[in-house]
């Protein structure tokens, strides 16, 4: 089975400018996560979607940051306009579904954002 | 509040050697708590997790947990390390909240460096 894939692997910006980030989580997987991962730092969770919709964006910085996943399918988190501390990996993460806590999440390979 | 702290950020082994990370847990409602790996420019990969059915939870690549309600604990061992060891390991609870379930908390990591 295809694991969860993301693009672009690695991005180079300047502070203000803009970036998206793509995810297409495993198939059949009802639930998609972004997760944020600063150097040095565990993930935090940025939102969660149950299909198409959100359950959880409470640690999204909404200023600036945006996510989507318009079909149920695959997911589109950006960044406008992006400052130097938003320099991290973003995982994109995706399970069967969120009825349990014990709901294994598989990870994708993450995308490392550099902001200048 | 549900939280999770990885005592040592790196912790060194030589090959061969008895394999020990710490992970301690704080939980309102009794958790479901998981071990996590990160190859180099890889996702994370579920080690084990433990759902309440047995208290000592064995995973992939020889490595186990076992899960201590009295001290809050949830410590990782292996006990030969092996050079392919070498990475960077995530405790992390899971629980509802909200509206939001399976929800995982990370604690900050810890870096596993095998020495030959």
């Amino acid at each position: 089975e295809a694991g969860v894939a993301q693009s672009p692997r690695y991005k180079i910006i300047e502070k203000r400018q803009s970036v998206a980030f793509w995810c297409n989580p495993i198939s059949g997987h009802a639930t998609l996560y972004w997760y944020q991962q600063i150097l040095g730092q565990g993930p935090k969770l940025l939102i969660q979607f149950q299909n198409n919709g959100v359950v959880d964006d409470s640690q999204l910085p909404k200023d600036r940051f945006s996510a989507e996943r318009l079909k149920g399918v695959d997911s589109t988190l950006k960044i406008q306009p992006a400052k130097l501390e938003d320099s991290a990996v973003y995982l994109c993460a995706s399970s069967l579904d969120s009825e349990t806590s014990l709901r294994e999440q598989y990870f994708g390979p993450g995308t490392r954002l550099t902001v200048t | 509040a549900q939280s999770v702290t990885q005592l040592g950020s790196h912790v060194s082994v030589s090959e061969g050697a008895l394999v020990l990370l710490r992970c301690n847990y704080s939980s309102s409602v009794p958790p479901y708590l998981f071990w996590y790996v990160q190859y180099p420019n890889k996702g994370l990969q579920l080690l084990l997790k433990y759902t309440s059915a047995a208290t000592l939870v064995k995973g992939i690549n020889g490595f186990e947990a076992e899960f201590k309600k009295s001290e809050t604990s949830f410590h990782l061992t292996k006990p030969s390390a092996h050079m392919s060891d070498a990475a960077e390991y995530f405790c992390a609870v899971s629980f509802s909240y909200g509206g939001a379930t399976n929800k995982l908390i990370f604690g900050t990591g810890t870096l596993l460096a095998v020495q030959p």
